[in-house]
């Protein structure tokens, strides 16, 4: 069975620090990842995929996550943080090949400080 | 293009009561999918359509519980009678035939039953 596993619900940084928010998972076949962001009243928004092609995988504003099959993570981060970053990030799994069926982690709430 | 929108945005109902969402996907897309988060908890997979079919429904969590898709356009997702624990933010994902891996997300409709 699959599964996500965010770790820190929350996080704080500070503004023009490194974000990073981290995700582990459990897959019988390699996986599809996902992240995806929550801003106040809007849905969620995807940041980034990976689908088992370049281990490292860019995705908008400057968030970047890698994939580490040898840890199972996947990993989200962000060089410098902005205060436009605050918000809600989810991590998710599905399998490879063709499904649709996303496992999702509990979301990590990250807070930029000034 | 415009993204999958949800209505209503906010619904409060009393225990045993009936409620009605709906979502609208991106036109063209014939995968719709059905998710709920419960406050605090990780977003779950309640159910998918193919256009009109219903591929899974594994996620639903009982028969008080119903997804329709007439048409394979807009979907509702009824339940009757409401309980408590059915408390929580709905949110309704489409994708494209053949990317099931990229869903994307409306902004949820906030279920709140006293």
């Amino acid at each position: 069975a699959q599964s996500v596993t965010q770790l820190g619900s929350h996080v704080s940084v500070s503004e023009g620090a490194l974000v990073l928010l981290r995700c582990n998972y459990s897959s019988s076949v390699p996986p599809y990842l996902f992240w995806y962001v929550q801003y106040p009243n809007q849905g969620l928004q995807l940041l980034l995929k990976y689908t088992s092609a370049a281990t490292l995988v860019k995705g908008i504003n400057d968030f970047e996550a890698e994939f580490k099959k040898s840890e199972t993570s996947f990993h989200l981060t962000k060089p410098s943080a902005h205060m436009s970053d605050a918000a809600e990030y989810f991590c998710a799994v599905s399998k490879a090949a063709g499904t649709y069926k996303y496992i999702f982690g509990t979301g990590t709430r990250l807070k930029v400080l000034a | 293009e415009a993204g999958v929108t949800q209505f209503p945005s906010h619904s409060v109902i009393e225990k045993g009561q009936t409620v009605t969402l709906r979502c609208d996907p991106i036109s063209g897309h014939d995968n719709l999918y059905w998710y709920r988060r419960v406050m605090g908890k990780e977003i779950k997979f309640l159910l998918h359509f193919v256009k009109e079919s219903k591929q899974d429904e594994s996620g639903m969590p009982n028969n008080r519980f119903l997804a329709e898709r007439t048409g394979g356009t807009y979907s509702t997702l009824k339940v009757q009678p409401a309980e408590l624990e059915d408390s929580g933010v709905y949110f309704c994902a489409s994708s494209r035939q053949g990317e099931a891996d990229t869903q994307y997300f409306g902004p949820g409709t906030r279920l709140t039953v006293l």
